[in-house]
């Protein structure tokens, strides 16, 4: 099992660029979600997905788009990036949203916006 | 508001060291609590758990006992190794809109000197 893989590790974009964040998984989990780690600041929840065709918003959700088409797949888009915006991105997934449910890291994207 | 609270860093100890991570809660119900290890360039994993009052979760010489009466988790590692050197999260979930969802600390940053 890969586990949780996000690309690309790292990304350099200027302010108004659009890109998206992939992040796949391969344990059959429904649950998936996306946070933004900020020096101080620990996880903030992005987006999240109890499984496919379902998505809701998390603690910070604007200027970011998700879809979740597959059971593996999650991909979070940034619309117009923002230097705002310029933080380490970790994709993360459990077996359901459980209260007890371990969740599954990836290895996270630095995002740099100019 | 529901929250957690750790303890600021970094902590730098000597290897063999005693180690405490302090981490308190506020939350409403009765939730799970965690500890996540972040080592450097790597994405988080969970450390250990306790699901209800009065337990212990352990794992790779760390402890934490839940205690409800002071809304308390704290990390214990009776000797501690350069290897352990990783930024620790406290992470209790919590029941809004009818999924849990994690609410996580700060994170303590932790180094070890040989």
């Amino acid at each position: 099992n890969a586990g949780v893989t996000q690309t690309p590790k790292f990304q350099v974009l200027k302010t108004g660029q659009s890109m998206t964040l992939q992040c796949a998984q391969d344990m059959n989990h429904e649950y998936m979600s996306w946070y933004r780690q900020d020096p101080g600041m620990g996880l903030r929840l992005i987006h999240y997905s109890v499984g496919a065709g379902i998505t809701d918003q998390g603690e910070v959700p604007n200027g970011y788009n998700v879809s979740r088409s597959t059971t593996e797949d999650f991909p979070l888009r940034l619309l117009s990036a923002a230097p705002s915006q310029t933080s380490v991105y970790f994709c993360a997934s459990s077996y359901s949203a459980g209260s007890y449910n371990e969740q599954f890291f990836g290895p996270g994207t630095r995002l740099t916006v100019l | 508001g529901d929250s957690v609270t750790q303890m600021e860093g970094p902590v730098t100890l000597s290897e063999e060291a005693f180690l405490t991570i302090n981490c308190t809660y506020t939350a409403t119900g009765y939730p799970s609590l965690f500890w996540y290890v972040q080592y450097p360039g790597e994405g988080l994993q969970l450390l250990l758990k306790a699901t209800k009052a009065d337990d212990k979760g352990s794992n790779k010489g760390f402890e934490a006992t839940y205690r409800k009466e002071t809304t308390s988790f704290h990390l214990e590692k009776g000797s501690v190794q350069v290897s352990d050197s990783a930024v620790y999260f406290c992470a209790l979930t919590l029941l809004m809109d009818s999924n849990y969802q994690l609410i996580w600390g700060a994170g303590t940053k932790l180094i070890i000197k040989p």
